[in-house]
């Protein structure tokens, strides 16, 4: 059974054009994450959502940005792709396992990925 | 801030060699250790995990790692490699009250047949 969902899978987009990648998630897990993981690099943390509470990396460009309108769905919008924008984007989720929540241990869990293609 | 280094970038081996990939961070205080997983065209997934106990952790597929706190280390072995284990190994570290894990690069391990 799918736990962490992405859509769609492969994103073409050109440059400069605004794209919006999908997460969603049936683990009723209070922390998203999203990561952009380029070839043969550790998965790069652009920021997550804790509850409600949106977390931005210091060094994520203003491009990307995200929403999470609920507890099951989260959005990563990038305003204005640039070639070096392509990469992998992965949506994680996860417990916290200091909420006292039953299941809460850290443990991530991702999605398949979205591959993005800028042209 | 904690930083995790994978030493070990890529490692080629045949069937039934032994494994130990190399995993370090630097944080002193309480952490919680990871191994993921990437399979090729698969989603990260956890291997296995450390946050107390018995400093020898046994995860799936007949991995385990060892914590030794003294040398900041938790390295992964696995004792027979298949073909199939052949994917990219990720070790993460959670430091004190956080919750937000620190990725090493990666080991890419082929496994040949």
């Amino acid at each position: 059974d799918a736990m962490v969902i992405q859509n769609p899978r492969y994103q073409v987009t050109q440059f400069g054009k605004p794209v919006t990648l999908s997460c969603s998630q049936t683990l009723n897990h209070n922390v998203m994450y999203w990561y952009q993981q380029k070839s043969s690099q550790a998965p790069k943390l652009l920021f997550h959502y804790y509850d409600k509470d949106f977390n931005n990396e210091a060094d994520t460009p203003d491009n990307f940005q995200s929403r999470r309108p609920n507890t099951s769905f989260c959005f990563l919008d990038i305003r204005s792709p640039g070639l070096g924008d392509a990469a992998m984007y992965l949506c994680a989720t996860s417990r916290d396992r200091r909420s006292g929540l039953a299941g809460g241990t850290d443990t991530q869990y991702f999605g398949p990925g979205t591959r993005l293609t800028v042209l | 801030a904690q930083s995790v280094s994978q030493h070990n970038h890529h490692v080629i081996l045949s069937e039934a060699a032994s494994l130990e990939l190399g995993c370090n961070y630097s944080y002193g205080g309480t952490v919680n250790l990871f191994w993921y997983v990437q399979y090729p065209g698969q989603h990260l997934q956890l291997l296995l995990k450390y946050f107390s106990g018995d400093p020898l952790v046994k995860g799936i597929k007949g991995f385990e790692a060892e914590f030794i706190k003294s040398k900041f280390s938790f390295n992964l072995r696995k004792p027979s490699v298949q073909w199939s284990d052949t994917a990219e190994y990720f070790c993460a570290v959670i430091s004190g009250g956080s919750y937000i894990p620190t990725f090493g690069r990666g080991t890419s391990l082929i496994v040949h047949p």
